[in-house]
C-alpha cells in the first residue's frame, strides 16, 4: 500500500532563517506531488505540485520554492523565512488520472517567529 | 476558469440532527468532486468521491453527496449529525485539464452540540 510521510511535524523558526520540509511518498512510482498551506482560519492554497523529477510549476509567487531531487521526494525550501510564511503545510500525492483522489501527509505546522 | 465554492463559512447542527454542506463548481470541463474531512491539525482524510458513475456517491462514517450537473452542485450530507464529526469539511474538484490539479474550497467548519 502507498504511504506519505512528511517530517517535522511541528516547527519554531526565526525570521530570516532557511526552512526546509521533506515529504517522501512509497509504495507507488511517477505520482502527481502538491505542497500545499493552510493559514489559520482558511483554506488551502496550492503552493507548488510537480508531474516528475525536475518539473515543479508554481501556483503564487512568494518567498518559498520547491523541488523533486528523486521520484518519490517533494521538498519545500525558503532562503530566508518570513512571519507571514507562517502556517500549516501538508504535502500530498496523487496519480496522474483525473478521477483519483489526493492523499495527504499529516502536515508540519510552522511558526515563524 | 475552474472553481469551488464552499458556500458556508461555518454550520452548527444539534447532535441527531441532519447535516448539509454546500458545494458548487464551475468548470469548462467534466470534473472529478471529493470532500475531505480534517480534524484539528491534522492532515486530510477523503470521505467520498464523484468520478462520472452513480451520481449519488456514499462515503465513509455515513456521509454521501449527490452531483447535480444542472445545478453545478456536490452539497455534502448526513441524516444524523454526531459529536466526532466536528471538524473542518473540504469540497474538492479535479479538473481533466492543467496538469489534473485539485482545487479546495475555502472550508467549511462544522460545529455539533449536545
Amino acid at each position: 500500500s502507498q504511504t506519505i510521510h512528511q517530517w517535522p511535524a511541528t516547527l519554531v523558526q526565526p525570521v530570516g532563517s532557511p526552512l526546509s520540509l521533506e515529504c517522501t511518498v512509497e509504495g507507488t512510482s511517477n505520482p502527481n506531488l502538491y505542497w500545499y498551506r493552510q493559514a489559520a482560519g482558511r483554506g488551502l492554497q496550492l503552493l507548488f505540485y510537480s508531474v516528475g523529477i525536475g518539473q515543479i510549476s508554481s501556483e503564487v509567487p512568494q518567498n518559498l520554492s520547491a523541488s523533486r531531487p528523486q521520484d518519490r521526494q517533494f521538498i519545500l525550501s525558503s532562503k530566508k523565512l518570513l512571519l507571514s510564511d507562517s502556517g500549516f503545510y501538508l504535502c500530498a500525492w496523487s496519480r496522474e488520472t483525473v478521477n483519483t483522489e489526493a492523499f495527504f501527509g499529516q502536515g508540519t505546522r510552522l511558526t515563524v517567529v | 476558469a475552474q472553481s469551488v465554492t464552499q458556500l458556508d463559512s461555518h454550520v452548527s447542527v444539534s447532535e441527531g440532527t441532519p447535516v448539509l454542506l454546500r458545494c458548487n463548481y464551475s468548470s469548462s470541463y467534466s470534473p472529478s468532486l471529493f470532500w475531505y474531512v480534517q480534524h484539528p491539525n491534522k492532515g486530510l482524510q477523503l470521505l467520498l468521491k464523484y468520478t462520472s458513475a452513480a451520481t449519488l456517491v456514499k462515503g465513509i462514517n455515513g456521509f454521501e453527496a449527490e452531483f447535480k450537473k444542472s445545478e453545478t452542485s456536490f452539497h455534502l450530507t448526513k441524516p444524523s449529525a454526531h459529536m466526532s464529526d466536528a471538524a473542518e469539511y473540504f469540497c474538492v474538484v479535479r479538473f481533466s485539464g492543467g496538469y489534473n490539479k485539485l482545487i479546495f474550497g475555502a472550508g467549511t467548519r462544522l460545529a455539533v452540540h449536545p
